[in-house]
């Protein structure tokens, strides 16, 4: 199974700031990796695909990069609406596996 | 607007059998494959399995390849998970959702979740 390191696994940031999440892959998975954004009680949101193309609608302060191995979420300009939880996905391989999470507060 | 609505949530005891429901609105459920996670309180979520509603055809994760069966009934717009043998670790909120292969590779609507609470 390929094997998701996300980190970390909680950070602390103020309405305004830059925040970068990281999630690695414990093998390649080309750019088959999809970030989450989870609230409370609610449903998983995507807000990117193929690890760097947004999902329409979502806030272009959200950007993603990475192939490979390695990939990065993004925040700038931190907005209240965005403390949550954050995750990946990698699709590249079966089973498909998350990253544990990191939670925004 | 594409949406997918699950059922209500469970109690059941130990050994028991679920069925989870989710049924797709605003869209050909036939269009899309659906996959199924869970994800158990403070943990990360858990790929299940995935089912092509067109034909039938499911793939499940080794991890519950003996337990869990996914079917659909297209006529009703539905697909369905069925977990037997439960135990206490089955306690979760079970997800489906929808994978949009082109142009996304992604899952991009999810349903609401359904409670799954395993008590004895």
């Amino acid at each position: 199974d390929t094997q998701m390191t996300q980190s970390p696994s909680s950070v602390s940031a103020s309405v305004g700031d830059r925040v970068t999440i990281t999630c690695r892959a414990s093998q390649g998975i080309d750019t088959w990796l999809a970030w989450y954004q989870q609230r409370p009680g609610r449903a998983p949101k995507l807000l990117v695909y193929t690890a760097s193309k947004l999902q329409s609608g979502v806030p272009s302060r959200f950007s993603g990069s990475g192939s490979g191995t390695d990939f990065t979420l993004t925040i700038s300009g931190l907005q209240p609406e965005d403390f949550a939880t954050y995750f990946c996905l990698q699709l590249g391989s079966f089973p498909w596996t998350f990253g544990q999470g990191t939670r925004l507060e | 607007q594409a949406q997918l609505e699950q059922s209500g949530a469970e109690i059941k005891k130990p050994g028991a059998s679920v069925k989870l429901s989710c049924k797709a609105s605003g869209y050909s459920i036939s269009d899309y494959a659906i996959h199924w996670m869970r994800q158990a309180p403070g943990q990360r979520p858990e790929w299940m399995g995935w089912i092509n509603p067109d034909n039938g055809n499911a793939k499940y994760s080794q991890t519950f390849q003996d337990r869990v069966t996914l079917t659909t009934d297209r006529s009703a717009s539905t697909v369905y998970l069925e977990l037997n043998s439960l135990r206490s670790e089955d306690s979760a909120v079970y997800y489906c959702a929808r994978l949009v292969i082109i142009p996304l590779g992604a899952l991009d609507i999810w349903g609401q979740g359904t409670t799954v609470t395993i008590s004895s």
